[in-house]
């Protein structure tokens, strides 16, 4: 079974581009969240998702940045205008969404620097 | 709100010696308490958790045991190895199921010969 996928690993963006972050969970799990990591700073939560529903976006800043799940292929974290402030580790993690506790396993992140 | 605080790293120790990583927390309710280790270039992995008051959690010679009376989940190894540095997170999940992780900063253990 193959772990949480994410790619790319290594993303380098300039200014006002568009950067697109991708993650493949687990096989068998419906629950997809992305989580920031600043540098020197532990994870930030941005977003939760179901397949094709936003459960809950509390952390996710409320321009530029949108995420999706379709109901077929990976989830999507989309930046769009990239500044040097969204220079970070961008990490995602997947879950069943059941049982009595939530336990999340995290995929390698993908590094995105802006230029 | 919930939120975690743990101690600043960096920690420096000698191989073998014993370790000790304080965390302590603010939920409502009964949040489920993790141990993520993040080594060099990776993503996190889960070290070991506890889901209710004084459950201790144990792996890989990690231990680390619910608190609800001083809300606190402090992380602790008998005898640390060079192979164990990394840096350690300690997180708190809220009640009920598939809710968000809510992170402390992490603190950055090294372990020299």
């Amino acid at each position: 079974n193959a772990g949480v996928m994410q790619n790319p690993r290594h993303l380098v963006r300039r200014r006002g581009q568009e950067a697109r972050l991708r993650c493949s969970p687990m096989k068998g799990h419906s629950h997809v969240y992305w989580y920031r990591q600043l540098p020197e700073e532990g994870l930030k939560f941005m977003v939760y998702l179901q397949k094709e529903n936003i459960i809950d976006e509390s952390g996710m800043p409320k321009e530029r940045f949108s995420a999706e799940f379709p109901k077929e292929g990976p989830s999507i974290l989309r930046i769009q205008q990239v500044v040097r402030g969204d220079s970070a580790a961008y990490f995602c993690a997947s879950s069943t969404g059941t049982g009595t506790y939530n336990e999340q396993f995290f995929g390698p992140g993908t590094r995105l620097t802006v230029l | 709100g919930n939120s975690v605080t743990q101690m600043e790293g960096p920690v420096t120790l000698s191989e073998e010696a014993f370790l000790t990583i304080n965390c302590t927390y603010t939920a409502t309710g009964y949040p489920s308490l993790f141990w993520y280790v993040q080594y060099p270039g990776e993503g996190l992995q889960l070290l070991l958790k506890a889901t209710k008051a004084d459950d201790k959690g144990s792996n890989k010679g990690f231990e680390a045991t619910y608190r609800k009376e001083t809300t606190s989940f402090h992380l602790e190894k008998g005898s640390v190895q060079v192979s164990d540095s990394a840096v350690y997170f300690c997180a708190l999940s809220g009640s009920g199921t598939a809710s968000k992780l809510t992170f402390g900063t992490g603190t950055r253990l090294q372990v020299t010969l």
